[in-house]
């Protein structure tokens, strides 16, 4: 499985809109690239999934460039609620095998 | 509908005991995965029952055992627990044509 880097840590404002970049160099041809999100004491919330360009949904956005070798989650304003631990992970999916590999994550620190 | 579950939710044990953690999956689901993650760490995988069987398996040692049953929940056993043993151990389900569900966790502590 592709290993995946991100930033340890980011800070942001209430509102802004925050991206936080992913490198995975060596990203098979059938890896997804998908996101989770982490609260303290919780279990890891899925957030969004995707294979090449781009994915919307109602909490975010990710952008894949053509190579493929990195990506960007996009949380468009930022609420307080949003500070978290956010994984960025690579999985062979739709086989009944996906194991998932996670990194130690980006600490996000949403501040008013 | 409930989502994945998790008991119990804390555990205090000592050193060299034995503990049996459960897992009940979302509904619909039949894969259960469990993991290990330590503080201040990402999620470790342990391993992952399909039909009954383990079918995948992190490096963990044989310390570390588990169990799914015929309605697809499912148990994970640590023998001869380490201090390093403490964590918080999550289960985790899926169909197998998408995303995982994770529960909120078993925080155990060895003391």
């Amino acid at each position: 499985l592709a290993k995946t880097t991100q930033p340890i840590s980011m800070d942001s404002y209430e509102g802004q809109e925050v991206n936080i970049t992913c490198s995975h160099n060596n990203i098979a041809t059938n890896d997804y690239i998908t996101w989770y999100q982490q609260f303290p004491s919780q279990g890891p919330r899925f957030i969004i999934q995707g294979y090449k360009t781009k994915v919307t949904n109602e909490v975010a956005s990710l952008f894949i460039p053509a190579d493929r070798k990195s990506s960007t989650l996009s949380l468009p304003r930022v609420s307080l609620s949003d500070t978290a631990v956010y994984y960025c992970l690579v999985a062979l999916l739709n086989t009944g095998f996906q194991k998932l590999v996670f990194g130690t994550g980006t600490r996000l620190l949403v501040s008013p | 509908d409930a989502g994945v579950t998790q008991s119990p939710t804390h555990l205090i044990k000592t050193r060299g005991q034995q503990v049996t953690l459960r897992c009940s999956p979302k509904s619909g689901h039949d894969t259960v995965s469990w993991y290990q993650q330590a503080l201040g760490q990402g999620p470790q995988f342990i391993f992952q029952y399909y039909e009954e069987e383990e079918r995948q398996r992190g490096n963990f040692p044989d310390r570390f055992s588990g169990h799914q049953f015929p309605n697809y929940s499912s148990e994970l056993n640590v023998n001869a627990l380490l201090l390093g043993d403490s964590a918080l151990y999550l289960c985790a389900s899926s169909s197998g044509q998408g995303s995982e569900d994770f529960g909120a966790g078993t925080r155990l502590s060895v003391l």
